[in-house]
């Protein structure tokens, strides 16, 4: 079965710019999907196919997919951007997630 | 508006059943694709069925055989039949929509929560 591989933590500054990496095997070929998660919350959806970002959703928030890889960038990083996020790819008739990545903003 | 609102979870114990339902509202249900996804205390997102809008029906094979999803468009509603559950299927379960493969799960409920112990 396919599978996602995401960074357990990332850290970034406050104002700085983070990078959440999605690696998967020819996952440059698989549209990509986005999602931010806060504490006693449900998940919403920040980008989708690889770089697009839904309505509402903040110019800050950015994606790009190549390779093995996959990355969402969250430019000029807020407080309020502190969250789990997860990457998520639909492979062989299934939904797949990533493990989850913790957003700490210093 | 768009909602999406579970119901029917709740304590069961080991090997028993549970429905759970999603009543929708604010917009064409029957056009969209829907899904069941559930995430353990403190453990990450997990997908557990996905119907598409001709009823065709897909699961991970951590729950093929003993959860069955289905629709019913006149009622706006999504259900998700779980039988022989185990004690690692407690989770909090959130029905989501989404147009397409190509375009994510765009709108979630605040999720219910299955409790399975004895």
């Amino acid at each position: 079965s396919y599978e996602l591989t995401q960074p357990l933590s990332v850290s970034v500054a406050l104002g700085q710019t983070a990078r959440i990496t999605c690696g998967g095997n020819n996952i440059g070929s698989k549209n990509v999907h986005w999602y931010q998660q806060k504490p006693g919350q449900a998940p919403v959806l920040v980008i989708y196919r690889d770089s697009n970002r839904p309505s509402g959703i903040p110019e800050r928030f950015s994606g790009s997919n190549s390779g093995n890889t996959a990355t969402l960038t969250i430019s000029r990083a807020q407080a309020g951007d502190e969250a789990d996020y997860y990457c998520q790819v639909w492979d062989s008739s299934t939904w797949v997630f990533g493990g989850g990545t913790k957003l700490t903003v210093l | 508006e768009v909602q999406l609102v579970e119901s029917g979870g709740g304590l069961v114990q080991p090997g028993g059943s549970l429905r759970l339902s999603c009543a929708a509202s604010g917009f064409t249900f029957s056009s969209y694709d829907m899904h069941w996804v559930r995430q353990a205390t403190g453990k990450g997102l997990e997908w557990v069925s996905a119907i598409g809008t001709a009823g065709d029906t897909y699961y991970p094979g951590s729950v093929k055989g003993r959860f069955t999803i289905s629709r019913e468009n006149a009622k706006n509603s999504l259900y998700l039949q779980m039988n022989s559950l185990r004690a690692g299927d407690t989770a909090v379960y959130y029905c989501a929509r989404s147009v397409d493969t190509a375009m994510g799960l765009d709108y979630w409920g605040q999720g219910t929560l299955v409790t399975v112990s004895s």
